[in-house]
């Protein structure tokens, strides 16, 4: 069945680096881009950026500039999210969710990745 | 940015009932809207997009409406289930943004 699997929780100090990945089985990687969506604790959900599985093209979210990286790896099937930078306000779950088709919202979610950012 | 707006921010109801959530944008998005279901410590399930095509394997208790900038979700016949909480979201243009969400309640 298509499914999307995340990484292990980690635990982050401020001004580090986290790498989040979500490994897409089921079903053809390169024909569904793959959104990042986060939440933090008790609070909705945030759009942060999107990435064409196909070509790498990306999108993202203004506030995330220059600290988000998104990535594919066609080999492997496996999408990457990189922030950096980190602060304690990026404390949260963090999902890869697939696009439905070309220019459709999110059909499929991972199981999600807790980032936490402590001193 | 599109601003999306969610009504009520919460909702109590019965079992069997039927509720209906609302849901804004600050502009038009034609019929790119998405309804998406979360219930406590689990990923959000993807319920309606397209304002009102239902996603594979969801029930037909859920149906969505609307164009433009106004949509609606309406869930008949509640069940336990069903209490949860719920976001709206636009991808007509990027950013994505969500709605703040509605937390569907039982009385």
């Amino acid at each position: 069945q298509v499914q999307l699997v995340q990484s292990a929780a980690e635990v982050e100090k401020p001004g580090a680096s986290v790498r989040v990945s979500c490994k897409a089985s089921g079903y053809t990687f390169t024909s569904h881009g793959i959104s990042w969506v986060r939440q933090a604790p008790g609070q909705g959900l945030e759009w942060m950026g999107w990435i064409s599985s196909y070509n790498g093209n990306t999108k993202n979210a203004q506030k995330f500039q220059g600290r988000l990286t998104m990535t594919t790896d066609t080999s492997t099937s496996t999408a990457y999210m990189e922030l950096r930078s980190l602060r304690s306000d990026d404390t949260a779950v963090y999902y890869c969710a697939r696009e439905l088709g070309v220019g459709n919202s999110i059909d499929i979610w991972g199981q999600g990745t807790l980032v936490t950012v402590s001193s | 940015d599109i601003q999306m707006t969610q009504s009520p921010s919460s909702l109590s109801a019965s079992v069997g009932d039927r509720v209906t959530i609302t849901c804004r944008a600050n502009q038009g998005i034609n019929s790119y809207l998405a309804w998406f279901q979360q219930k406590p410590g689990k990923a959000p399930k993807s319920l309606i997009h397209g304002a009102s095509s239902l996603q594979s394997g969801v029930p037909s208790k859920f149906i969505g409406s609307g164009y433009g900038r106004d949509f609606t979700l309406t869930i008949s016949s509640l069940q336990p289930e069903d209490f949860a909480t719920y976001y709206c979201q636009q991808y007509n243009s990027y950013p994505w943004t969500f709605g703040q969400g509605t937390r569907l309640e039982i009385k």
